[in-house]
């Protein structure tokens, strides 16, 4: 089976740096998604980590360590447009299937 | 542009009427998922197939079915509606095997309420 931890909020204030942490407990593991997701929306894809380490994409970057199950997304400078709830997604081994934790929603405030 | 569409987009029906439920993309995706997402839950997959005339059953697959005639739909039907269906339905799809950066990409939602 598999099993994703996320905290459930988190708020933060405009044009600070904010880490969302995911941690996860698998049978399987073929790589870790992160999603944005603003209330009311479809889900919108963010990043995505299958080796360890760091990715970076503009002002968004994703860690992985495999040993450790876990994850982080980081966020820079942030902005109230990012006020959303993120959610850290595992594949699983043998498709294309993903396994979805229950979301954090992030508050940017001013 | 390549899209992925659900429609409708908000419903409302009666317990024990059958109800389904429209996806269509039009990328030429193999890969095609529905999700439900209840508050507390996040996203819990109902059922999902790599290919024409290939289903599998998700997390949650009690009291819902799915077809798969052709590569660009992928509905969804209730059986028989029960209240605890009421939910917010996403329809995703995404390119290859499971290897390498290939995410799903969502639909926009359909909203279904069962009184």
């Amino acid at each position: 089976g598999q099993n994703i931890d996320q905290p459930t909020e988190m708020t933060a204030t405009e044009g600070a740096i904010v880490q969302i942490n995911c941690t996860y407990q698998t049978s399987g593991f073929n790589g870790l998604f992160w999603y944005q997701q603003h209330a009311g929306e479809a889900p919108t894809f963010l990043s995505y980590n299958v080796l360890d380490g760091l990715e970076e994409k503009g002002r968004f970057s994703s860690f992985l360590s495999r040993s450790k199950g876990y994850s982080y997304l980081l966020l820079k400078e942030l902005q109230m447009k990012d006020s959303a709830s993120y959610l850290c997604a595992v594949r699983d081994e043998y498709g294309n299937k993903l396994v979805f934790g229950a979301g954090t929603i992030l508050r940017v405030k001013s | 542009d390549a899209e992925i569409t659900q429609s409708p987009r908000h419903k409302i029906t009666e317990t024990g009427r059958q109800v389904t439920l429209a996806c269509h993309q039009t990328w030429n995706h193999n890969n095609m998922f529905w999700y439900r997402q209840d508050l507390g839950h996040g996203l819990r997959l109902i059922h999902y197939s790599y290919g024409v005339q290939d289903t599998n059953k998700g997390e949650v697959s009690d009291g819902y079915s799915v077809s798969r005639s052709n590569t660009e739909d992928l509905p969804l039907t209730l059986e028989s509606a029960a209240s605890s269906q009421t939910s917010v339905y996403f329809c995703a799809s995404s390119a290859g095997t499971g290897e390498g950066n290939q995410p799903q990409h969502f639909g926009d939602g359909t909203r279904l309420s069962i009184l």
